[in-house]
């Protein structure tokens, strides 16, 4: 079955970019049927989408953070990434990654990888 | 942007309760509304889909229901391992927002 693995440094300064690799595995990011999606949770507190990406490259991003997130995505590898730039100790949280099913679910997710914000 | 209300925000039940969850939008999204599990520590996990469809595996007493702008979800009997925080996602218009979430413990 697909599973999805997050990785990324634990600890970013203020300022400074936010980067994150998902790792796809039992499945394929080549594949025309589904979208692959980042979001995050803070600590304590609820979901918040971040974006998703098409194996085409299209994307298409929560308005909020639109400004300052960049999602690529490397087939070859079988990888998608996050990009977020100017980061605050706002965006402290755990980054999940997870299949985008038709636009709709996200089934499965990743474990989550935290990343504080902190100088 | 669609705002989802969930509520309430916590509960306490029994063994063996009946537990309601309900989700509001801010408009109406037809039926697109999701459900999701999730326990300490562990990633989200997908019950319901579409409003009212179980997803594979998922036990039987999970159930969700409603459509335009008033969104039910409910567990017939609430078993232990159901300890959790239940959310709602929508996807109308192509974005995605969840609610705030229900933390559900035992009584």
């Amino acid at each position: 079955q697909v599973q999805l693995q997050a990785s990324g440094p634990g600890l970013v300064n203020p300022s400074e970019i936010l980067s994150l690799t998902c790792t796809v595995s039992g499945g394929s990011t080549g594949s025309s049927s589904y979208y692959w999606g980042w979001i995050r949770q803070p600590p304590g507190k609820g979901l918040e989408w971040v974006g998703s990406i098409f194996y085409s490259g299209y994307t298409y991003y929560n308005p909020s953070l639109k400004s300052r997130v960049t999602i690529s995505i490397d087939t070859s590898k079988n990888q998608f990434s996050l990009k977020l730039s100017s980061v605050t100790a706002a965006d402290t949280a755990v980054y999940y990654c997870a299949r985008h099913v038709f636009r709709t679910r996200f089934d499965p997710w990743g474990q989550g990888s935290l990343v504080t914000v902190s100088s | 942007d669609i705002q989802m209300t969930q509520s309430p925000s916590s509960l306490s039940a029994s063994v063996g309760d009946r537990v309601t969850i309900t989700c509001q939008a801010s408009q109406d999204i037809r039926n697109y509304l999701n459900w999701y599990q999730q326990k300490p520590g562990k990633a989200p996990k997908l019950l319901i889909y579409d409003a009212f469809n179980l997803e594979t595996g998922v036990p039987s007493r999970f159930s969700g229901s409603g459509s335009g702008t008033d969104f039910t979800f409910t567990i017939s009997s609430l078993q232990p391992e159901d300890i959790a925080t239940y959310y709602c996602q929508q996807y109308d218009n192509l974005l995605v927002t969840f609610g705030g979430g229900t933390k559900v413990d035992l009584k």
